[in-house]
């Protein structure tokens, strides 16, 4: 029973580029969480997707970012054009429905140079 | 505005001693407070969690004490050991149960 997975687990970036991280909830989950981590920091909430909607994005900066959780597949976090501001370790958490236990991926660590 | 404040921000205690960290909170629509250990390079897991409807909860060697009035809540390490070392988070959820708010961290360190 495999956890929440993400890939890449490291990802450099130069300044404008795209970055897109994936994050595979696990079995029987349909709820999909994305969070920031700042270095030296707590856990900021970005987004809350479940099978092709978006719940809530009020955590989500209002340009460049993007996220969506396909009917197949694996959720995205889409950066456009990256900045060095967006280094972070970016985690994301599944639960199987929107009141039980979310359990985290090991997340990805993005540095823009 | 920082919805949860946790201190301190870093702790060394002595193996067998008691880790004791705090958080406090101002939204009183906060009904769900779980506490997270995370080692370097991975991601958080879920130690202790707590309601507010009762004013403690232990799980081993962890406690959780809440206290509603004062909007605070603290988690208790007792009889720590150096594999405790970690950094710790509480957080802060509502009515929408997985959105989290997070407070700064305490790196916690235990010394053999």
């Amino acid at each position: 029973n495999a956890g929440v997975m993400q890939n890449p687990r490291h990802l450099v970036r130069r300044r404008g580029q795209e970055a897109r991280l994936r994050c595979s909830p696990m079995k029987g989950h349909s709820h999909v969480y994305w969070y920031r981590q700042l270095p030296e920091e707590g856990l900021k909430f970005m987004v809350y997707l479940q099978k092709e909607n978006i719940i809530d994005e009020s955590g989500m900066p209002k340009e460049r970012f993007s996220a969506e959780f396909p009917k197949e597949g694996p959720s995205i976090l889409r950066i456009q054009q990256v900045v060095r501001g967006d280094s972070a370790a970016y985690f994301c958490a599944s639960s199987r429905d929107f009141n039980t236990e979310a359990f985290f991926g090991q997340g990805t660590r993005l540095t823009v140079v | 505005q920082q919805q949860v404040k946790q201190s301190p921000q870093s702790l060394i205690v002595q193996k067998g001693g008691i880790s004791i960290i705090n958080c406090a909170y101002e939204n009183t629509a906060f009904d769900y407070f779980p506490w997270y250990q995370q080692f370097p390079g991975k991601g958080p897991a879920l130690l202790i969690a707590i309601r507010p409807d009762v004013s403690e909860k232990k799980e081993g060697r962890f406690t959780i004490s809440f206290n509603k009035s004062a909007k605070q809540f603290s988690l208790h390490i007792m009889d720590s050991q150096p594999g405790d070392s970690a950094t710790y988070f509480c957080a802060a959820s509502g009515r929408n149960f997985n959105k989290f708010y997070f407070g700064s961290g305490t790196k916690l360190n235990v010394k053999p």
